[in-house]
């Protein structure tokens, strides 16, 4: 099983700031995905990666497969990025892992 | 955005009784899931398809049964409802399983 652990769980930035939130796994994967959820519930991705960076506006995501490390940073954080971000891993038999989310809260 | 429908939206339902969601899609993507999520786990996994009538098993598949028997319907069925089934349900789509995965926009079940 690959255990997902996301960090921090809970994130609180002011308007335009930088926004950092990390994902870490425990075996090999052959993809990852960065989601996000807002109110409401919808899920969306934002991301899928299997090495280096990707970047859509504002949104930056990395892969470490060596250290088993993936990281989304956001530039010019804006209240509309308020949301849970999840991570999820593809590994094994084609089977999918999610983190726990990180909730993310921009204040104005 | 992907063509994924899900329905009902949202529904209370008694203890003990049938509850059958139902997943559409217009992508004619091949894979499609359902996952459950409740407050302190991941999205889980409770069944899945590659192809209709092909199906497997998630790790959370007690009490639930699904069916495929269009590419673009996926069903699941709560046997017999429980409380501890009273959660968010997503379907889930994908066009293999090393793609971008497309979700609904989930169903609140209250079983009560």
């Amino acid at each position: 099983k690959n255990e997902v652990e996301q960090s921090p769980q809970n994130l609180t930035a002011q308007e335009g700031e930088f926004i950092t939130i990390n994902c870490s796994y425990s075996v090999g994967i052959s993809a990852l995905h960065w989601l996000q959820q807002h109110p409401g519930g919808g899920i969306v991705s934002l991301f899928m990666l299997s090495s280096g960076k990707k970047k859509h506006g504002r949104l930056i995501a990395t892969i470490n497969i060596q250290e088993k490390h993936s990281s989304l940073h956001i530039t010019a954080s804006h209240p509309r990025d308020s949301a849970v971000y999840i991570c999820a891993v593809l590994y094994g038999n084609n089977r999918l892992a999610f983190g726990k989310g990180n909730q993310v809260v921009v204040i104005p | 955005d992907a063509g994924i429908t899900q329905s009902p939206r949202h529904k209370v339902t008694e203890t003990g009784t049938p509850v059958t969601l139902r997943c559409h899609q217009t992508e004619n993507h091949r894979y499609m899931y359902w996952y459950r999520q409740d407050p302190g786990h991941g999205l889980r996994l409770i069944h899945y398809s590659y192809g209709v009538k092909d199906t497997d098993k998630g790790e959370v598949s007690d009490g639930y049964s699904v069916s495929r028997s269009k590419t673009e319907d996926f069903l699941l069925t709560l046997e017999s409802a429980t409380s501890s089934q009273t959660s968010v349900y997503f379907c889930a789509i994908s066009a293999n399983r090393a793609n971008t995965i497309y979700f609904g926009e989930g169903s609140w079940l209250t079983v009560v």
